[in-house]
């Protein structure tokens, strides 16, 4: 089993729409969790950033954590063109490499 | 200040040449880190070091790659001899420390070919 689990997609949803997006994970220790974003042809770019369980919400973006499932998601909502991207998860157990899931990549449909 | 610099932006060689790609990490960053990112394998590290000192090579895929830091300013990765399987786009990042998720800035990748 993979330390870090993400559907790669594609997913397209009509402009305007909820988005969620997600990922499962194994490993205990992680503790910060962070979700980036990456346009095409171009690097990925922090997103949002969580520690610990919880939401944390920024404009039309929310990012929640559940610690006890090992499972977290971004939200979108109001789904914009210009959303999309591929949105790759990623966590750290605090003093160690940051591990990264593969990537979902979405499509919003004007 | 210009961000994380990766040359050359696109590469294309011959199975067999050798590979040398570039990066100057942000000004001030403690850590460089170098991933290969495929559609099948998405965002791999290679490998990363902390003040020009290799910490981590578990990544490498193979002796055929190298790494090296000679001072703060400059990494360069290097592929000798280059295979078709090798074919990815190449990211160098940057952050100011490894604990607590510290946020890695990325650079624009190189994306090489190997025909």
């Amino acid at each position: 089993q993979k330390e870090v689990e993400q559907d790669p997609g594609p997913l397209s949803v009509p402009e305007g729409a909820i988005v969620s997006l997600n990922c499962t994970y194994s490993n205990s220790a992680f503790q910060y969790f962070m979700w980036y974003r990456q346009y095409s042809r171009k690097g990925p770019e922090l997103l949002m950033y969580t520690y610990s369980s919880g939401n944390k919400e920024d404009g039309r973006f929310t990012a929640q954590v559940d610690k006890s499932s090992k499972y977290i998601s971004l939200f979108i909502r109001d789904s914009q063109p210009s959303d999309s991207a591929t949105y790759l998860c990623a966590m750290s157990a605090g003093d160690d490499k940051i591990i990264f899931g593969k990537g979902t990549r979405l499509h919003i449909l004007p | 200040d210009a961000g994380v610099i990766q040359s050359p932006r696109h590469e294309v060689t011959e199975m067999g040449q050798e590979v040398t790609l570039r990066c100057k990490p942000i000004s001030g960053h403690d850590y460089l880190f170098w991933y290969r990112q495929t559609m099948m394998r998405g965002l791999e590290l290679l490998i990363y070091f902390n003040n020009n000192v290799p910490i981590d090579d578990s990544g490498m895929p193979e002796d055929r790659f190298s790494a090296k830091m000679p001072n703060a300013s400059f990494s360069t990765l290097k592929i000798q001899p280059s295979e078709p399987r090798d074919s990815a786009v190449y990211f160098c990042a940057s952050s100011l420390r490894l604990a607590g998720g510290s946020e890695q800035f990325f650079g624009p990748g190189t994306r090489l070919t190997v025909l």
